[in-house]
Formats: structure tokens, C-alpha cells, sequence
């Protein structure tokens, strides 16, 4: 079983529509969590980070982490065609360790 | 301010042979993190430097190496290229103090083939 479990999609939903992209994970060590975005032929951007559960907003982009659950998850609200990319979630146990990535979700926007 | 430069970005090469991947992390960056992406396996973390020490290493044979200089850039060897070894492989900088907090910041990557 891998540590960090994604959906691969890929996902593809009509422009304005609200996205949901969701990771779980394995163990209850991790305490950052983080998305990235991944443009065609591109390197992964950070979209958010959040420390322990709960909610971080910005923008159009809400991040939840519910530890209890070992759940995180991306909505976009108000999808737009430029939000077609991979989105890949990625957690960390502490300051020393590596981070693990999930493998990543497809998510393509219809106009 | 520059963003984090790999070099090259495309290169071709034949099973047996070795290849060497630069990258130049951003000005103040101390920690350099590789990572190898292919469509099946996604994103799978080589190693990490930090002020020229290899702070963590993923699960991959030795014919995967790296260094980091005194000035932050790193390098990662690939020696006895396997067809396997295809992928994109992305470097990755940080500040990488203590609070190391998972903020990286990629660059486009070197994409290999192996032939």
C-alpha cells in the first residue's frame, strides 16, 4: 500500500463548475500538507500548504485537512479552463524528513 | 529574482551510456532535492542536499548519484542508462533550514530518453 493515495482521474468537468480533489494517506505522522499544481511539460508549482487539520482559503482555492480521517482535500470553486493541470498532493512528516508525493490527479476544465 | 534552472532540458541517450543533470537553485536556496517523474510510477523522490551533505535519499540503486558545490548548484549522475530510466527528473530548491516545511520550488526538468 502506498503511503499517499490519488485518484489519478483524469477529471474533467464544464467551466464554473466547483472541483473536488481528494488524497488519503497512511500514516498519522504527517503534519504538512501541500498541493501542488503541474502544467503540461512544466515543473510542480505550490498552490497551498496547511499545517495540521482545517481549513486555508486563498482565492479561488480552498485546502482541507481532516487528520482524524487521514483525508485532504482541493476545491476550486468557479473553474476556469486555466486551472487544467495535474494537481498532485504532497505531505511531510517533520523538518528532517523527505516529502511524499501522491501520484497526482488530471483535471481538465471545459469551456 | 531567477527561478530554479536545470539544464539541459531534453537529451537523448543509449542503454549502457551516462548522463549528468544540472541545476541551479534559487539565490539563497541551501537545499536541493531531485526527484524522478514517469506517467506510472509519478513523482518519486532520489535525494536531497543540503549545504553540500546528502540530507536524504530515496529508493533507488546506486547508479543514481548527486553532489551539491559550495555555491547551492547540484548535479545528479545517472550511470549504466536502462530504458527504465526514461522519465523527467526534476530538481526541486527550498531554504532548507530546520523548518523544513515542504515548500519547494521546481524547475522545468531534464527530460531523458533512453534509446
Amino acid at each position: 500500500q502506498k503511503e499517499v493515495e490519488q485518484d489519478p482521474g483524469p477529471l474533467s468537468v464544464p467551466e464554473g463548475a466547483i472541483v473536488s480533489l481528494n488524497c488519503t494517506y497512511s500514516n498519522s505522522a504527517f503534519q504538512y500538507f501541500m498541493w501542488y499544481r503541474q502544467y503540461s511539460r512544466k515543473g510542480p508549482e505550490l498552490l497551498m500548504y496547511t499545517y495540521s487539520s482545517g481549513n486555508k482559503e486563498d482565492g479561488r482555492f480552498t485546502a482541507q485537512v481532516d487528520k482524524s480521517s487521514k483525508y485532504i482535500s482541493l476545491f476550486i470553486r468557479d473553474s476556469q479552463p486555466s486551472d487544467s493541470a495535474t494537481y498532485l498532493c504532497a505531505m511531510i512528516y517533520s523538518s528532517a524528513s523527505k516529502i511524499i508525493f501522491g501520484s497526482g490527479t488530471r483535471l481538465s476544465i471545459r469551456p | 529574482k531567477a527561478g530554479v534552472t536545470q539544464t539541459p532540458r531534453y537529451l537523448i541517450k543509449t542503454r549502457g551510456q551516462q548522463v549528468t543533470l544540472s541545476c541551479s537553485p534559487i539565490s539563497g536556496h541551501r537545499s536541493v532535492s531531485w526527484y524522478q517523474q514517469t506517467p506510472g510510477q509519478g513523482l518519486q523522490f532520489l535525494f536531497e542536499y543540503f549545504s553540500e551533505t546528502q540530507r536524504n535519499k530515496g529508493n533507488f540503486p546506486g547508479r543514481f548519484s548527486g553532489r551539491q558545490f559550495s555555491n547551492s548548484r547540484s548535479e545528479m549522475n545517472v550511470s549504466t542508462l536502462e530504458l527504465g530510466d526514461s522519465a523527467l527528473y526534476l530538481c526541486a530548491s527550498s531554504v532548507g533550514d530546520r523548518q523544513n516545511t515542504g515548500e519547494l520550488f521546481f524547475g522545468e526538468g531534464s527530460r531523458l530518453t533512453v534509446l
